[in-house]
């Protein structure tokens, strides 16, 4: 069964940086890619980018380049996105997901983890 | 890049069907496909529908998606609807390296 366990939520001060986790079991890890997607409080879903758990390329939303780095790591068949420069808009639950057959389409999603920006 | 809209908000009684439209705002619906997502209150979304039509395991089959290529716009359509289905639904789509979310409907079941 596909399980995706990501990290606990932060609280981080605005102009830092977060990093969040998304631990991956029961299939192959780098048959699929990983995708990350956000959702502000009360909002909707907000693509961020999606990583290549094969070759580690990834491709980044425009909205998010130059301040978002998504990682894998194979061996602990993790996925890893850090987003710098902080602000109270990045207040959300961040959420990893694996994608299909394809990497267009969300197969599972992960529970989520909020990340709250605040002075 | 391209908007898909999605209508803010519909509600229907138990047991009717309901349909949730997804426009696009450029480019053909049928040239990439559309996925829709299904989220309730304070869960993660789930796929209830990916490339276009196809559902899942596991989820019923009263829920069904469609395009229309003459609207450009993708449909949700959900028979027999419960209180359970009361939830958000998104929409999504992608044009070469980038996905689109509709901005979600909210489904009432009154």
């Amino acid at each position: 069964q596909v399980h995706l366990v990501q990290s606990r939520g932060e609280a981080k001060k605005p102009g830092a940086s977060v990093k969040v986790s998304c631990k991956t079991s029961g299939y192959s890890f780098t048959s699929f890619g990983i995708t990350w997607v956000r959702q502000a409080p009360g909002q909707g879903l907000d693509w961020m980018g999606w990583i290549s758990t094969y070759n580690g390329n990834p491709i980044y939303a425009q909205k998010f380049q130059g301040r978002v780095t998504m990682t894998t790591d194979a061996s602990t068949s993790t996925a890893y996105m850090e987003l710098r420069s902080l602000t109270s808009d990045d207040t959300a639950l961040y959420y990893c997901a694996r994608v299909g057959s394809g990497w267009f389409e969300v197969a599972y999603w992960g529970p989520g983890t909020l990340v709250t920006v605040s002075s | 890049n391209f908007m898909l809209t999605q209508p803010h908000s519909v509600s229907e009684s138990p047991g009717k069907t309901v349909t949730i439209s997804c426009t696009r705002s450029s480019g053909s619906i049928a040239s990439t496909y559309v996925q829709w997502y299904q989220q309730r209150p304070g869960s993660s979304p789930t796929t209830i529908i990916y490339e276009d039509t196809l559902r899942p395991s596991g989820v019923p089959d009263r829920f069904s998606g469609s395009i229309d290529s003459s609207s450009n716009s993708a449909s949700l359509t959900i028979s027999g609807l419960r209180a359970e289905d009361e939830a958000d639904y998104y929409c999504q789509s992608y044009e070469t390296s980038n996905w689109v979310f509709g901005g979600g409907t909210k489904l009432t079941v009154l």
